[in-house]
């Protein structure tokens, strides 16, 4: 079983919709979890920082769930420049990145 | 602002073949890691470095070797280039602290033929 789990979609949008990513982690000692936005296999880049009592940023919350090893990243009002890969990662001594969800918004 | 630069951003490779991708950070941060990324997966470690002086393997680390001879270069050294090594190749690093952003190069488009 792969340590980070996530739906790979392809989620297809449209702008305006609301869409929620999911990702299951297997290692309990996994200390911090991030979500990372990846476009046309450029370099990831830091979305938003996971903690256990959620976060919001702008149109982007990410919620954690120690008790189910669960982590998800919802995403309002999509708009066209959200069309991305988007990567979910537990550090726990050193980063393990899940295989990516990509999220395609069309107008 | 350079950040974490790699090099060279594309190589074609005969099999056999040996390389070395090169790695550098001005950050002064202690961590530094080596991913591959094959097309539609997520990111692979191969290799990380907690200082200089001080590498561990990752979870595919067969067939690569690195060194980490100063806090600000950390270069990855592929020997005999396989088909298998085709990949994109990205440098990070990061404070390791326990809430770590990395900070990734622009990867290294490597192919092996």
């Amino acid at each position: 079983r792969k340590e980070v789990e996530q739906d790979p979609g392809p989620f297809n949008v449209p702008e305006g919709a609301t869409v929620a990513f999911n990702c299951t982690y297997s290692n309990s000692a996994s200390q911090s979890f991030f979500w990372y936005r990846q476009d046309c296999r450029k370099e990831p880049k830091l979305l938003m920082s996971v903690y256990s009592s959620g976060n919001e940023d702008g149109r982007f919350t990410a919620q954690l769930n120690r008790a189910s090893q669960y982590i998800s990243l919802l995403i309002r009002d999509s708009k066209l420049s959200d069309s991305a890969t988007y990567l979910c990662v537990g550090y726990a001594g050193k980063s393990t990145f899940g295989d990516g969800t990509t999220l395609t918004v069309k107008p | 602002n350079a950040g974490v630069t790699q090099t060279p951003k594309f190589r074609i490779l005969k099999i056999g073949q040996s390389m070395t991708l090169q790695c550098t950070q001005d950050m002064n941060h202690n961590y530094m890691y080596w991913y591959r990324q094959d097309p539609g997966m997520g990111l692979k470690l191969i290799y990380y470095s907690v200082g200089a002086g001080i590498t561990d393997k990752g979870e595919v680390p067969n067939g690569y070797n690195v060194s980490r001879s100063t806090t600000e270069d950390f270069p990855l050294r592929l020997e005999l280039a396989a088909p298998s090594q085709t990949s994109v190749y990205f440098c990070a690093s990061s404070t390791g602290m326990l809430n770590e952003k990395l900070f990734f190069g622009s990867g290294t488009q490597l192919s092996v033929l």
